[in-house]
């Protein structure tokens, strides 16, 4: 089934470890993104990728890292993670730079104790 | 500067009725207007968008009403049922600029049996 398969679906981590979470997608878009959802605060777009080789800050990037270095994976690394980054994190991708539907992974949930 | 506000946070309908949701924007160069739908445990979803060339698009019992003087637009659920019980987000966006991709806060709605 097509789609965007992120990894783990959850995970506790002690604060200052590194942790990577993963994101493939098959169906070949160029544009892929991060977000971050907390109760409230809906949405939160943290790094965006518009094509492979290419990446961008969004709103909330600090503490976060990404790389794209093909069209299919876009993972998000946490340098040294705090309590604050506590959250669900969606990898989400779209066919192209400039068409409107965003497909979602089913999310990773984070706790950082 | 808050782009987006959507309104109400959460909301209660009894089955049958009508469920509406309200999103407000600030940025005129904004030119695709969807709403998301997210079940408990997954990734939000497209539903249902428009484009600013039309003031209103219906899909079986959902229809998105635009006010572009307003620089508002809705979500309308007819004919409610427990199975729509979901948040819902808007979040429009300019498509020349993707990156700038901006959701509101989330409606939690819930439709009693």
């Amino acid at each position: 089934i097509a789609g965007i398969t992120q990894a783990p679906t959850s995970q506790i981590l002690a604060a200052g470890r590194r942790m990577t979470l993963r994101c493939t997608q098959d169906m070949r878009h160029n544009a892929m993104y991060w977000y971050r959802q907390d109760l409230g605060l809906g949405l939160r777009l943290i790094h965006y990728s518009n094509t492979a080789g290419t990446t961008g800050k969004g709103e909330v990037p600090d503490g976060y890292s990404v790389s794209r270095a093909n069209t299919d994976d876009f993972p998000l690394t946490l340098a040294s993670a705090v309590p604050s980054q506590t959250s669900v994190y969606f990898c989400a991708s779209r066919r192209d730079f400039y068409t409107g539907e965003l497909f979602f992974g089913e999310g990773s949930r984070l706790t950082v104790l | 500067q808050q782009q987006v506000k959507q309104s109400p946070q959460s909301l209660i309908v009894q089955k049958g009725g009508i469920s509406i949701i309200n999103c407000a924007y600030e940025n005129t160069a904004f030119d695709y207007f969807p709403w998301y739908q997210q079940f408990p445990g997954k990734g939000p979803a497209l539903l249902i968008a428009i484009r600013p060339d039309v003031s209103e698009k219906k899909e079986g019992r959902f229809t998105i009403s635009f006010n572009k003087s307003a620089k508002q637009f809705s979500l309308h659920i007819m004919d409610s049922q427990p199975g729509d019980s979901a948040t819902y987000f808007c979040a429009p966006w300019e498509e020349t600029s993707g990156s700038r991709l901006t959701f509101g806060e989330g409606t939690q709605l819930t439709v009693n049996p």
